[in-house]
């Protein structure tokens, strides 16, 4: 079935660092979608991506999603306390099911 | 702003009795998911409604579990005869539109002694 891979798992930084999640999925995707989990959190949802080679800003964050819309990548610049928690990717294949990949959990120092 | 709401947020219940978990749903939207999230793992898709009806389900969701639309505003995800395994954080989630955001309820914690 389809799978979505997420790296890395874990990820600590220096506050002020920046911090970079990679999504890969095993088959082209309609759509991604990103969502953050804060800890005890239920995931909130941050963006869509839905075009070849799209990429979004929010803030700090940037969100691209590859050409060939298989893989997608979040980049948080300069990290503040408030990133921490769980980032997860989740591809849509078609109709509505979200397969979401393992999270990437980030912990940033002050 | 509005919220997809839960209940209860924490159930205890012993191995092969049923389970009823509830749901009410962003008033205005149309589509409905229960995911679950076993502790420290990722966000797993149980099952889709749309149009008072599944229309996606995943290979986790087999006989054991059924979903219902009661009345106008409660979506629940019932477990038959809970298993060890079923522990987990439940998730609901709903959307207005088709290629929408989902928006994911606080999660019931369901623990099976």
């Amino acid at each position: 079935g389809q799978q979505v891979m997420q790296i890395p798992q874990y990820q600590h930084v220096q506050e002020g660092e920046d911090f970079t999640t990679y999504c890969n999925s095993s088959t082209t995707l309609s759509n991604i979608q990103w969502y953050k989990q804060r800890p005890g959190g239920h995931p909130v949802f941050l963006i869509q991506l839905v075009k070849s080679g799209e990429v979004k800003k929010q803030k700090r964050l940037t969100f691209q999603f590859g050409e060939a819309k298989k893989n997608s990548s979040l980049h948080i610049t300069a990290t503040q306390t408030t990133d921490v928690g769980t980032y997860f990717c989740a591809g849509r294949v078609y109709g509505n099911k979200l397969v979401f990949g393992a999270g990437t959990i980030l912990r940033v120092k002050s | 702003e509005p919220e997809v709401t839960q209940t209860p947020s924490h159930q205890v219940t012993q191995m092969g009795q049923e389970v009823i978990l509830r749901c009410v749903p962003i008033s205005n939207h149309l589509y409905f998911y229960w995911y679950r999230q076993i502790l420290g793992q990722k966000v797993e898709f149980l099952v889709s409604f749309y149009n008072n009806e599944i229309s996606e389900k995943s290979e986790i969701f087999d006989d054991q579990f059924s979903v219902e639309r009661p009345d106008g505003s409660n979506f629940t995800l019932k477990i038959r005869s809970t298993k060890l395994e079923d522990s987990a954080m439940y998730f609901c989630a709903s959307k207005r539109q088709g290629n929408g955001e989902q928006y994911f309820g606080p999660g019931t914690r369901l623990t099976v002694t």
